[in-house]
């Protein structure tokens, strides 16, 4: 079963806007990581949080994982036309098997 | 630059066929992984590898099985497709655990299935 939920499924912002997107999960954590996915290709990490950690930047990128809430949020500032792209988050949990569970993703498109 | 190639970007067979699906990694990775991507379902884990000939179920494992006979080879074998089976397929590797690390995924470009 899915872990991970992402909100919006889909979401649609002026180039130059900030773009927000959620997820929550189910089971504890060791961290939680974000992968954007081109159309019709491969996923690419982007960012991890890890589960004692609040806030983690990268770039443009900003996340934030609250644990009592099990959730996380994924914020893209400034945003191009290049970051159209679909986003997911996953999970690793905290029983060390090394699996991430993925969630169901938001598509973002930026509009020019 | 780290890879991960699956031999197939689009694929189409037949109902009944037996499909194998090919992912290498150059990354001298311990750990592969078969995902299936639907819309609306996100990624569900089919079947992964923690080392060679060690296999185990995912999430998803019914109707496929999968071979490891080399550390940078993961092989998805369909044994007989069918239509239900349509999707994108994601191979992915990564390195294990050690104190400190964490377990990012290198992913391939997907192959895309088509069953007829």
């Amino acid at each position: 079963s899915q872990q991970g939920e992402e909100d919006p499924q889909a979401l649609s912002i002026q180039e130059g806007e900030n773009a927000t997107m959620n997820c929550s999960y189910k089971t504890s954590i060791n961290n939680l990581q974000w992968y954007r996915q081109n159309s019709g290709r491969g996923l690419v990490h982007l960012i991890l949080i890890r589960s004692n950690e609040r806030e983690k930047h990268s770039g443009r990128l900003r996340v934030t994982l609250d644990t009592s809430k099990k959730s996380s949020s994924l914020l893209i500032t400034a945003s191009r036309a290049a970051d159209t792209a679909s986003y997911f988050c996953a999970t690793e949990s905290n029983f060390g098997n090394e699996k991430l569970t993925f969630g169901t993703g938001t598509r973002l498109t930026i509009i020019p | 630059d780290v890879k991960v190639t699956q031999s197939s970007r689009y694929l189409v067979k037949r109902t009944g066929e037996k499909v194998f699906l090919e992912c290498v990694q150059d990354m001298d990775h311990e750990n592969m992984f078969w995902y299936r991507q639907d819309p609306g379902l996100g990624l569900r884990l089919i079947y992964f590898s923690y080392d060679v000939k060690m296999k185990e179920k995912g999430d998803i494992p019914e109707g496929y099985s999968v071979s490891r006979e080399k550390k940078e080879r993961f092989s998805l074998i369909l044994e007989s497709a069918s239509t239900n089976q349509t999707s994108m397929y994601l191979c992915a590797s990564s390195s294990p655990l050690v104190a400190g690390s964490y377990n990012e995924q290198f992913f391939g470009p997907g192959t895309r299935l088509t069953v007829l």
